[in-house]
């Protein structure tokens, strides 16, 4: 079964704090996705990876960097976090061949 | 660039009713598409994709979509709902542009079931 695991379900930070979070997946795929998710809003690409190493801007950069170091691994930094960058986060992973990605359980971030 | 179009931010349905979920897209080439469900506080899950092959495509739990070309569309239906339905359900197209494998999406439909 696919599982791509991002390591907190929850998470409350303070602002101006760095934040990791964290996305593992098993599918030995090469691309890497981080979404931020708000009502009505949808979700919105904020960085992707397609190979160790190699990144590349979304549609909403500002405020986050990425890491890819290993194949599996995805991490998505936010260098000082603030209150509007509170929101849902959702890794997703998906390989050149199939169409899809799929996607971890999701990190709901607090910045208080 | 493509694009994805749900109607109806909210749809609510009576358990047995037939569910309608209605997404229409934009795009310059032959479009790889996908309905996905996002349960309270979960991740997505794919519930079907449309690449090419049929144009009527059967996904999990009951699920179906049929592509149509002539009018954009993408729309998602179950023939009756069941209240473990309820949830947000997500219209996708693929990027074609910078970003391999990245998926467009919609804002979302949240469906209601009434008992």
């Amino acid at each position: 079964d696919v599982k791509v695991t991002q390591s907190s379900r929850y998470l409350v930070k303070r602002t101006g704090e760095k934040v990791f979070l964290e996305c593992v997946q098993d599918m030995d795929h090469e691309n890497m996705f981080w979404y931020r998710q708000d009502p009505g809003l949808g979700l919105r690409l904020i960085y992707f990876s397609y190979d160790v190493k190699m990144k590349e801007k979304g549609d909403i950069p500002e405020g986050y960097s990425v890491s890819r170091e290993k194949k599996e691994r995805f991490s998505l930094i936010l260098e000082s976090a603030s209150t509007n960058q509170t929101s849902m986060y959702l890794c997703a992973s998906s390989s050149i061949t199939d169409r899809g990605a799929f996607f971890g359980q999701g990190t709901r971030l607090t910045v208080v | 660039a493509q694009s994805v179009t749900q109607l109806g931010s909210h749809v609510s349905v009576s358990e047995g009713a037939l569910v309608l979920l209605r997404c229409n897209y934009s795009s310059s080439v032959p479009p790889y598409l996908f309905w996905y469900v996002q349960y309270p506080n979960q991740g997505l899950q794919l519930l079907l994709k449309y690449t090419s092959a049929a144009t009527l495509v059967k996904g999990i739990n009951g699920f179906e979509a049929e592509f149509k070309k002539s009018e954009t569309s993408f729309h998602l239906t179950k023939p009756s709902a069941h209240m473990s339905d309820a949830a947000e359900y997500f219209c996708a197209v693929r990027d074609y542009g910078g970003s391999q494998g990245n998926l467009i999406f919609g804002k979302g439909t949240k469906l209601s079931v009434k008992p």
